[in-house]
C-alpha cells in the first residue's frame, strides 16, 4: 500500500539554524500538507499546497516557514531560523484531491528538537 | 470557528472490555468527521471517516463510530479491546475550505489493563 514517507525521523538543531524537513507524498496525489504537534498538545495545521502554490496557511506559518515542491516527488518544509518553540513533531500529509472527501494520508513524522 | 473537543484525556480499560471514546465538534454545516490513531512513535492512521449517509460507520481494527447531529457528537466504540489498541486517539473535523485542512481534537490516550 502506498504511504507517505518523511526524512529524517529525528532532527536536532541549534536555535537560529535553518532546517529542511522532507516528505515524499503518495504518487499521483495533488494536495500536500504540513501539520505539527508540540509535545503533549494537539496536532495543528500549518499549511496546504496545491498546484505549486500555498492554498491555505495558519497563523503559525509565518515568514520563518516556507514550503516547496522542488521536483515531482519531494515536498519540503523549511524553517529559516529555528526557535526553541519550533520543537515539535512535524507531519506531512497528502491526498488525491479528486474529491473534497478524499482521505488525507499522514507520514510517520519528523521529530524536531531545537536546542 | 470549527473545533473538536475530546473530554477524556486518558482512559484505562481492561482487555476484552468495551470502549467508547467521546468526541464533540463545532461546525456550521454538515461536517466531515474522522478518527485517527497514533501508536507510540508512529504517524497518524485513519480508523474511519464520516461524510454523509449512514450515521454508523465501520472502520478498521473493529472500530465503529456514530454521528449524532443533535448532540454534535461522533463517539468511537469498540466492543472488545485488545492490548494492541493502546494508543492515542484523535477525533478530527474536515473543513470545506479549498485546502480541506483537518482540525484535530486534543486526543485521548487509551491504556489497556491486562
Amino acid at each position: 500500500e502506498p504511504e507517505v514517507t518523511q526524512t529524517p525521523s529525528h532532527q536536532v538543531t541549534q536555535m537560529g539554524q535553518e532546517v529542511i524537513l522532507r516528505c515524499v507524498p503518495i504518487s499521483n496525489h495533488l494536495y500536500f500538507y504540513w501539520y505539527r504537534q508540540i509535545l503533549g498538545q494537539k496536532v495543528e495545521f500549518l499549511v496546504s499546497f496545491y498546484n505549486n502554490e500555498i492554498s491555505e496557511k495558519s497563523e503559525i506559518f509565518d515568514d520563518q516557514f516556507s514550503v516547496e515542491r522542488p521536483d515531482g516527488s519531494n515536498f519540503t518544509l523549511k524553517i529559516r531560523s529555528t526557535k526553541l518553540e519550533d520543537s515539535a513533531m512535524y507531519f506531512c500529509a497528502s491526498r488525491a484531491g479528486t474529491s473534497g472527501t478524499d482521505t488525507q494520508y499522514f507520514g510517520p513524522g519528523t521529530r524536531l528538537t531545537v536546542l | 470557528a470549527q473545533s473538536v473537543t475530546q473530554p477524556d484525556i486518558h482512559i484505562t480499560v481492561s482487555e476484552g472490555a468495551s470502549l467508547e471514546l467521546r468526541c464533540n465538534y463545532s461546525y456550521g454545516a454538515t461536517p466531515y468527521l474522522f478518527w485517527y490513531v497514533q501508536s507510540p512513535g508512529q504517524g497518524l492512521q485513519l480508523l474511519l471517516k464520516y461524510f454523509s449517509g449512514d450515521t454508523l460507520v465501520q472502520g478498521i481494527k473493529g472500530f465503529e463510530a456514530e454521528f449524532k447531529r443533535s448532540q454534535s457528537s461522533f463517539n468511537l466504540r469498540k466492543p472488545s479491546v485488545h492490548w494492541s489498541d493502546a494508543a492515542e486517539y484523535f477525533c478530527a473535523v474536515g473543513t470545506y475550505s479549498s485546502a480541506s485542512k483537518i482540525i484535530f481534537g486534543s486526543g485521548t490516550r487509551l491504556s489497556i489493563r491486562p
